[in-house]
């Protein structure tokens, strides 16, 4: 079946730093999806992309959507504590994301540098 | 309410109980979606109703797990005769079109 392998498992962020995180699939995917979940929470959609090669952001956080369909990335500028938690990405084949069929990552865990 | 409601938050079963699961959709959305998410897992997708179309049960592991849903309301997600393996947090989701709205998922434990 169609996996996502999603980069890296876990990381630590001292206030101020770049994060960086990214998933890559093993077919091609037609929409993007970046999701962060808080402890006790369901995932918060954070960014959607629909085409290849598209670049959104929302706030501090910016999305692309790989040239190859395969990829996407989800970088947070300047971090603040109050980003930790856990990010995922997901991805369909199908257009727009309605379906079922949406396919998760296993996440990233954001958590603050002791 | 204004978003996805579960109940219960959290529970804890005998093994080999059945448990009943709830969702309360946002009111309006046609879509509604039931994930897995085990510890320090990603979600895995279960079941997917759309409106008065037949379920997508693609996703459902084995046959202990059903769902039903009464038109565009309520959905419940029944587990029978519970094993260990099942214990995880179960998530409901909703949506009118392509971005769905996650509930804050029930916490089954399975003893």
């Amino acid at each position: 079946g169609q996996q996502l392998n999603q980069s890296p498992q876990s990381m630590f962020i001292q206030e101020g730093e770049d994060v960086s995180m990214n998933c890559t699939s093993s077919s091609i995917f037609n929409t993007w999806l970046w999701y962060k979940q808080e402890p006790g929470e369901g995932p918060v959609l954070l960014i959607a992309l629909y085409k290849a090669g598209e670049l959104t952001s929302n706030g501090r956080l910016t999305a692309q959507f790989g040239i190859t369909r395969k990829d996407s990335f989800l970088n947070i500028s300047a971090s603040i504590p109050s980003d930790v938690g856990i990010y995922f990405c997901a991805g369909t084949t199908l257009y727009g994301g309605s379906q079922g069929n949406l396919i998760f990552g296993k996440g990233t865990k954001l958590s603050v540098k002791p | 309410g204004a978003g996805v409601s579960q109940s219960p938050s959290n529970k804890v079963t005998e093994k080999g109980k059945d448990v009943e699961l709830r969702c309360d959709p946002i009111s309006g959305h046609t879509a509604l979606y039931w994930y897995r998410q085990r510890l320090g897992q990603g979600l895995e997708f279960l079941i997917y109703f759309q409106g008065n179309s037949a379920p997508d049960k693609s996703g459902l592991p084995s046959d202990r797990f059903s769902a039903e849903r009464t038109g565009e309301s309520v959905s419940t997600l029944t587990i029978q005769r519970t094993q260990q393996e099942d214990s995880a947090v179960y998530l409901c989701a909703s949506s009118l079109g392509s971005h769905r709205s996650f509930g804050s998922g029930t916490r089954l434990t399975v003893v």
